[in-house]
């Protein structure tokens, strides 16, 4: 049972314009969302989280959007840039369990 | 930045033999660390929790005699590949989070394994 989806394996974005990646979760028991960037082998670096009891949490470039009645999050990327290129994973938690439930990431590609 | 390191970033291991990974938390204790498994394409899978001075926490289908979890201080955890198998091979990552929940966990460079 996949907890958390993404449902976009890829993605392509021409540099300076928008990026929007989406996940999904299914268990309403999640409160705390967080997102990962991996580069090929590498670990993943997080980049941003957002706690249930907010909609949008932004760093610099990155926001991260959540809309717990439709049980998805996004993260926006603006503007893209050709080193954003990676694999972004969303991860979710419940209250006070430090695990991570991951998806199955995203590839981003920044063209020039 | 909290930092975690992971070692070797890279191993190659003949059929049956064990390999040793560690993950160590460098500039905060960690009571608890997280070992995950990435098959190619696909998420990151938990496979164990380790409990410092205690025993771990596997989830399901993990053989638990496959892969030995020790987490004997606050600041390391290592995971062995014991009786290592061609299907064994895989991309290990260990990920640690800082007591306050304002971070995010964060995560080891991860080793890939290669098992010929």
């Amino acid at each position: 049972d996949q907890q958390v989806k993404q449902n976009s394996p890829s993605l392509s974005v021409q540099e300076g314009r928008i990026s929007i990646l989406n996940c999904d979760y299914t268990n309403s028991m999640f409160d705390y969302f967080l997102w990962y960037k991996k580069y090929p082998a590498e670990g993943p670096t997080f980049l941003i989280s957002i706690s249930s009891i907010k909609d949008k949490n932004e760093d610099g470039r990155f926001t991260v959007f959540l809309n717990k009645s439709a049980k998805h999050l996004s993260l926006h990327i603006v503007p893209s840039q050709p080193g954003d290129s990676a694999v972004y994973f969303c991860a979710a938690s419940v209250q006070g369990a430090q695990k991570l439930v991951f998806g199955q990431g995203t590839r981003l590609t920044i063209n020039p | 930045g909290a930092v975690v390191s992971q070692h070797p970033s890279r191993v190659i291991c003949k059929s049956g033999t064990s390999v040793k990974i560690e993950c160590r938390s460098l500039d905060f204790q960690a009571t608890t660390m997280f070992w995950y498994r990435q098959f190619p394409k696909k998420s990151l899978m938990l496979m164990a929790t380790s409990n410092e001075g205690s025993k771990a926490t596997y989830e399901q289908g993990v053989e638990k005699d496959k892969f030995l979890i020790n987490h004997a201080s606050l600041t390391l955890s290592t995971l062995t590949v014991t009786s290592a198998h061609p299907e064994d091979s895989s991309f290990y990552i260990c990920s640690a989070r800082p007591a306050h929940r304002g971070t995010g966990a964060f995560f080891g460079q991860g080793t890939r394994l290669t098992v010929v």
